[in-house]
């Protein structure tokens, strides 16, 4: 497996409160991602980092900030949580920088939060 | 219309049956498709990847057809463990490193 992980696991939290997330990773690769996943949605793209401070929106980016500083960590703040983003959060990276590479994504264990 | 559909399902199988179920694309410059599988409250795994010339992995067997934007996955001699939720993935085309990714169908293997 690769390795990839998340934390914290779970959360629970107000409105209104911000939110950080982390993902660590150790396999050294270029790309990471923050998806969302909810019921009758496949997941949903929120940021992606193409390298260090190297950072983008994914198509439902609004409520959400990112940050990369290291190789190995991508950080997903939500800056004033609501009860819209009660969600199950995943972490992927991505060695589809590597010649000859598949854009294949491995994924960390999720964060479930959970907003009141 | 979603850029990747799939049937929710569930599809119900006995054990030791052949499921087979597919997933639409809506973009024709999409170039890799992959199958993903996602048991319940756990990380969505890559299956398999899915060839132009169709490829197979023990018991899975993943087609494409780009003529009608479509990429299939059947599974043979299902076992119980086979029960999860199968993710249609398709690369975003004009951008490299970003997946699609459906909502996934349910396969229900029973006894």
């Amino acid at each position: 497996d690769a390795g990839i992980t998340q934390s914290p696991r779970h959360k629970v939290t107000e409105t209104g409160t911000p939110v950080t997330l982390r993902c660590h990773q150790t396999e050294n690769h270029r790309y990471m991602y923050w998806y969302r996943q909810d019921p009758g949605h496949g997941l949903r793209l929120i940021h992606y980092s193409y390298g260090v401070k190297d950072t983008d929106k994914g198509e439902v980016s609004d409520g959400y900030s990112v940050s990369r500083s290291k190789t190995e960590d991508f950080l997903l703040t939500l800056e004033s949580a609501t009860s819209s983003q009660t969600s199950v959060y995943f972490c992927a990276i991505s060695g589809a920088e590597l010649l000859g590479a598949q854009e294949t994504q491995y994924f960390g264990p999720g964060t479930r939060l959970l907003v009141l | 219309r979603k850029e990747v559909e799939q049937d929710p399902g569930p599809f119900n199988v006995p054990e030791g049956a052949t499921v087979a179920f597919n997933c639409t694309y809506s973009n024709s410059a999409s170039q890799s498709f992959f199958w993903y599988r996602q048991d319940c409250r756990k990380e969505p795994k890559l299956l398999m990847s899915v060839y132009s010339s169709g490829n197979e992995d023990g018991r899975f067997t993943a087609q494409l057809n780009r003529a009608s934007q479509y990429i299939s996955l059947l599974i043979r001699d299902s076992k119980l463990s086979d029960s999860a939720t199968y993710l249609c993935v398709v690369n975003i085309a004009d951008s490299w490193g970003k997946l699609q990714f459906g909502a996934g169908t349910q396969v229900v293997v029973t006894p």
